[in-house]
């Protein structure tokens, strides 16, 4: 099955500067990327997407970019403030109207300080 | 629009009890999951359906068993508990016919101790 790593599990940066976390997938067949932010105590929610057919997708502060080649997409954060301090989790899954079952990375706790 | 309940929202069970969580979602989604999430692991698929009355076995079923008699409902259930299965547990659902959006939207968690 599908096995997602996700890197850092912990990044501190300071407000303002921007933050960058990293995941590598294993299915090739995989080709539904989602980014879900996690607040303590909250349920997650996602915060950006993005389909195989893309390879960069941009949100205001936030983007996402893949590499089908390579097996593995990223969340860039830009101009960061204290309320983007969560945990952020990515996921992989294969669109294929059998449930589109998300596999999920291990989780980066982001911590933005004043 | 209450989009995805859970009930209960804290539940402390002795070893060997057994119990229901209840997910509810109004959004008309075919698709509806049961994770489970434990420090340091991420979100672990337990069970999911692709429709009512279907079910099946995500990543680490052992333990639970699920039903989706109705459409907006899908419960999982531990038959006999066990301390390994002290977690925090969310349902999600997804996916309504004929509209691209993929994605799944989280109930709020139970937070299930046992003892």
């Amino acid at each position: 099955g599908e096995n997602v790593e996700q890197h850092p599990s912990t990044l501190s940066v300071q407000e303002g500067d921007s933050a960058v976390i990293k995941c590598t997938y294993s299915d090739s067949a995989s080709n539904y990327f989602p980014w879900y932010k996690q607040e303590l105590g909250k349920r997650p929610q996602l915060i950006i997407d993005i389909r195989s057919n893309v390879g960069e997708k941009k949100d205001q502060r936030i983007a996402v970019t893949l590499n089908k080649t390579a097996k593995h997409f990223s969340l860039h954060i830009t101009e960061t403030q204290p309320e983007d301090s969560a945990v952020y989790f990515c996921a992989a899954a294969i669109l294929t109207g059998g449930g589109n079952k998300l596999t999920f990375g291990t989780g980066t706790q982001l911590k933005v300080e004043l | 629009n209450a989009g995805v309940t859970q009930t209960p929202k804290f539940r402390v069970l002795k070893t060997g009890q057994s119990m229901t969580l209840l997910c509810a979602q109004d959004m008309n989604h075919e698709y509806m999951y049961w994770y489970r999430q434990d420090p340091g692991m991420g979100l672990r698929l337990i069970h999911y359906s692709v429709g009512e009355g279907t079910t099946a076995k995500g990543e680490v079923p052992d333990g639970y068993n699920v039903s989706r008699l109705k459409k907006q409902n899908f419960l999982l259930g531990l038959e006999s508990a066990a301390p390994s299965q002290t977690s925090v547990y969310f349902c999600a659902s997804s996916y309504q016919p004929g509209r691209p959006y993929n994605e799944q939207f989280f109930g709020p968690g139970t937070r299930l101790t046992v003892l």
